[in-house]
């Protein structure tokens, strides 16, 4: 089965502060992608890596995908409030189009 | 433009009952997916749709669950005898290829008593 672990789980900063969450599977994907989700609402995608080692920035964040294509990270520069919302990680198995999701990480950002 | 629309948005009911959640995708797209989302959880994949076939029902959880799709455009999710257990949000995404960025619905909110 494959997993995509993510952390921290919670995680509860001053506005201004940088922060980096971290996406982590055994297993190789084709692509993976980064979505916010806000309460009540399904996620909206932010990125699309699918490059071993590729790095894409939008605006004050910055995503990486790892080398071997197992893992990813999210950095977020000066955040803000209106950062706050859970973070999720999805990759796409080589050869399908099926998407896991990661465990996501809870972000609250404090004014 | 419309997005991909949900309905209900919300649905109660009693244990050992029918569902059936409603999921219209964005005019065009080729792709449909069904997921599920428990509370604090990420997503999780039940099944997709190129056109009116489903090419991936791996995650559907037992054979209380199917799907349908069967003009290519809005699809049913169909629940027989619920449990608490299926308590959950149902999400709905819709992208113009499989493989193309997603486009989520709000969700289906669905409450077995």
């Amino acid at each position: 089965t494959q997993l995509l672990e993510q952390s921290p789980q919670f995680l509860s900063i001053q506005e201004g502060e940088n922060l980096t969450v971290y996406c982590n599977s055994s297993s190789v994907f084709s692509s993976l992608q980064w979505y916010r989700q806000e309460p009540g609402e399904g996620p909206v995608l932010l990125v699309t890596v699918v490059t071993g080692g590729e790095v894409k920035k939008l605006k004050r964040l910055t995503f990486q995908f790892g080398d071997a294509r197992k893992d990813s990270s999210l950095h977020i520069t000066a955040a803000q409030p209106g950062d706050t919302g859970l973070y999720l990680c999805a990759g796409s198995t080589p050869g399908t189009y099926k998407y896991i999701f990661g465990t996501g990480t809870r972000l609250k950002v404090l004014a | 433009g419309a997005g991909v629309s949900q309905t209900p948005s919300n649905k109660v009911t009693e244990k050992g009952k029918y569902v059936e959640l409603r999921c219209d995708p964005i005019s065009g797209h080729t792709a449909l997916y069904w997921y599920r989302q428990s509370l604090g959880q990420g997503p999780e994949f039940l099944i997709y749709f190129q056109g009116t076939g489903a090419a991936d029902d791996s995650g559907l959880p037992n054979d209380r669950f199917f799907a349908v799709r069967p003009e290519g455009s809005v699809s049913t999710l169909k629940i027989q005898r619920t449990e608490r257990g299926d308590s959950a949000v149902y999400l709905c995404a819709s992208s113009s290829d499989p493989g193309q960025p997603q486009h989520f619905g709000d969700g289906t909110r669905l409450s077995i008593l």
